[in-house]
């Protein structure tokens, strides 16, 4: 069935470190792909989005391509700070206009 | 401009009670949706409303069930309440049209949530 599959965390790194975080998904079709971040305490934010294959999603230093060949959106950002420190999900948008979501990754920057 | 909010951030519950949660929608936003997210998981989709009608839903029982008012603002209400739907509830609101092309991919706004706790 339709899932999304995302790195199980926590993910834990130092300041300026580079930062993968996987995610795949089972879809019919070319669904258009979400990362949504959750800051402690605060709700749910759209990070970026791509909308259609080989499209490069990119927002606050982070980055996400769709892959329609490995059916992945793995985010990254070449220096993560401490203010990045949250909870990361990935989604999809299936044919009904429903989003799927992963069961997210949480991360930690360590100073 | 006053983002999604949603009322309470937190409630107590017992077994079999009833509860009902709110949400504002976010200023010219029209659809609103509710989410179950539980802990460590993400969020799972219950139902939208769009024009004051439930548009979609999630597979969720009947026990769950909503309102949207004219002003756009949504209920989420919870009949017989069991210790499993203890969890973060999840408003959002976006501009979506069912049917106009690319509409769909209006970005989400989400609320900070409710946290309902069933004992």
């Amino acid at each position: 069935g339709n899932s999304v599959t995302q790195m199980e965390g926590p993910v834990t790194l130092s300041e300026e470190a580079f930062l993968t975080i996987n995610c795949t998904y089972t879809a019919t079709g070319y669904p258009s792909l979400f990362w949504y971040v959750q800051y402690p305490g605060e709700g749910l934010q759209l990070l970026l989005k791509a909308t259609k294959a080989d499209d490069k999603g990119s927002n606050k230093g982070f980055e996400a391509t769709y892959r329609k060949e490995t059916t992945s959106f793995h985010l990254e950002k070449g220096s993560v700070q401490v203010s990045d420190s949250a909870v990361y999900f990935c989604a999809y948008m299936d044919s009904n206009y429903q989003l799927i979501w992963g069961a997210g990754t949480k991360l930690i920057i360590k100073p | 401009d006053a983002g999604v909010t949603q009322s309470p951030t937190h409630l107590i519950k017992t077994r079999g009670q009833q509860v009902t949660l709110r949400c504002s929608p976010k200023s010219g936003h029209d659809t609103v949706s509710w989410y179950q997210q539980a802990l460590g998981q993400g969020p799972q989709f219950i139902f939208q409303y769009y024009e004051e009608e439930e548009r979609q839903r999630g597979n969720f029982p009947d026990r769950f069930s909503g309102h949207q008012f004219p002003n756009y603002s949504s209920e989420l209400n919870v009949n017989a309440l069991l210790l499993g739907d203890s969890a973060l509830y999840l408003c959002a609101s976006s501009t979506f049209r069912a049917g106009i092309r690319g509409s769909y991919n209006s970005p989400l706004h989400f609320g900070n949530g409710t946290r309902l706790t069933v004992t």
